[in-house]
């Protein structure tokens, strides 16, 4: 049980253009997920919390007009990466959580984007 | 976020020996989590530790929950060349200003050669 399924899984876009990725729980009601970014060798680093229902908070330094999230559903949150630039390519994953009790964090596959 | 600090950074080790690796923070944690991440994938949970004092155990792999809540450490038995990737420690603090989110450490990249 708690499978997160995160797509696409690479994606290369035009600069200035957008890019949605989607993040669903597949197994399992996540009224929270997360958002991170991993540069090459480096750790995850959060971007922002998505609750289902009400606006993301997002980490400082994070622009949330630049990276849009919704979390519509109890199953999926989505980010979308506004006006991409070079300077957004990156690897983006998304993590889901059950609230309440004892649950280990669930991540996604990641997205690999790259922009030219 | 907090960052953990995570140590080794790197290790290359042989074929069967046993691996250790930890996390502390400056403060305190109710959860901690061990992660393994693959190139070109997300993390995969080992283990999941939320009492401090506890001792896990994940066929080869052990893992604890200082008593302090500040740290933890991870134990491979044994190692086999699959045991190659990036091991990340995580905690999570209810003062947490990101509510669950978690804290990862830098990462322990594990070099295993037959």
């Amino acid at each position: 049980g708690a499978v997160v399924s995160q797509h696409p899984s690479r994606v290369i876009c035009k600069s200035g253009t957008s890019v949605k990725i989607e993040c669903r729980s597949l197994d399992f009601q996540a009224t929270t997920m997360f958002w991170y970014r991993q540069f090459p060798k480096q750790s995850l680093m959060l971007m922002a919390t998505s609750n289902e229902g009400s606006k993301a908070t997002y980490e400082q330094g994070v622009e949330k007009d630049k990276f849009l999230i919704n979390h519509a559903s109890l199953t999926l949150s989505t980010l979308t990466v506004t006006s991409a630039h070079p300077e957004d390519s990156s690897f983006y994953i998304c993590s889901a959580a059950r609230t309440g009790g004892n649950y280990g964090y669930t991540f996604g596959s990641g997205t690999r984007l790259t922009v030219v | 976020g907090q960052q953990l600090n995570q140590s080794p950074q790197s290790m290359f080790i042989q074929e069967g020996e046993d691996v250790s690796m930890n996390c502390t923070s400056s403060s305190i944690f109710n959860t901690w989590l061990w992660y393994k991440q693959d190139p070109g994938e997300g993390p995969v949970l080992l283990i999941a530790l939320y009492k401090a004092g506890e001792l896990t155990s994940n066929g080869r792999l052990t893992a604890q929950f200082g008593i302090t809540r500040k740290d933890s450490f991870l134990n491979i038995s044994a190692s086999i060349p699959s045991d190659v990737g990036i091991y990340f420690c995580a905690g999570r603090s209810s003062n947490s200003n990101s509510g669950y989110a978690l804290n990862f450490g830098k990462g322990t990249s594990l070099l295993v050669t037959p």
